[in-house]
């Protein structure tokens, strides 16, 4: 399958613990976008990357989120001292310039923050 | 934010019925997108229509935009069970709205 993947799939955690999730993008897509969404919402967005180059990072993300993408090609998105709040899909998609942005999207990752 | 808001929120029709959602949007755009998400597939990007296009399709699906409105529509002709999911109208980086939940009875 070569489409996105991401990991784990699902994450249960203790509040004020750090969870790290994991995207591998299409192979040669440079855009990588990171969202998350609850339930009976849309997909919320959080931050954007070209290649290695975070472009775009949501006014709502608080200072406890951090993503990277260190070579261009997998991304990382951390959450610091999780709380309750945080409890929710977290969705990452990923495109070619010139195409639809965010075009193809992953399963995401379910995390429960108990 | 250039975020979408999709309209109805729930749709129920039966199968064979079309479906039409209609979006809103507050700011100028460069293109605007639909996706579709259902238990089973996810998040699915269905079709992009640029600015200085009025109407597109694909497949069972016509997209129209009218710019002067800020506003754009969704319709799914000879509607199936399998057409059964969220609808969400995105803009910009892209933002989405809450979406539309269609629901097709067999």
């Amino acid at each position: 399958d070569t489409g996105v993947s991401q990991n784990p799939r699902h994450k249960i955690t203790k509040r004020g613990q750090n969870v790290t999730f994991r995207c591998d993008p299409i192979s040669e897509h440079n855009r990588l976008y990171w969202y998350r969404q609850t339930l009976g919402q849309g997909p919320e967005f959080l931050t954007y990357f070209q290649n290695e180059a975070q472009l775009e990072k949501s006014r709502l993300l608080s200072d406890r989120f951090s993503a990277e993408r260190p070579k261009g090609s997998f991304s990382t998105l951390e959450i610091q001292r999780t709380e309750q709040g945080d409890s929710a899909m977290y969705l990452c998609a990923s495109s070619l310039p010139g195409t639809p942005s965010a075009g193809y999207f992953g399963p995401g990752t379910r995390l429960t923050v108990l | 934010s250039q975020q979408g808001e999709e309209d109805p929120q729930a749709l129920s029709i039966q199968e064979g019925e079309n479906a039409t959602m209609n979006c809103s949007y507050k700011t100028s755009i460069n293109n605007l997108q639909w996706y579709r998400q259902n238990s089973g597939r996810g998040l699915v990007h269905l079709i992009l229509i640029r600015s200085n296009e009025r109407e597109k399709h694909s497949g069972r699906l016509r997209v129209t935009l009218d710019t002067s409105k800020k506003s754009s529509s969704l319709l799914i002709t000879a509607s199936r069970a399998a057409d059964t999911a969220s609808y969400f109208c995105a803009t910009g980086i892209p933002t989405f709205g809450r979406g539309t939940s269609l629901i097709v009875h067999p």
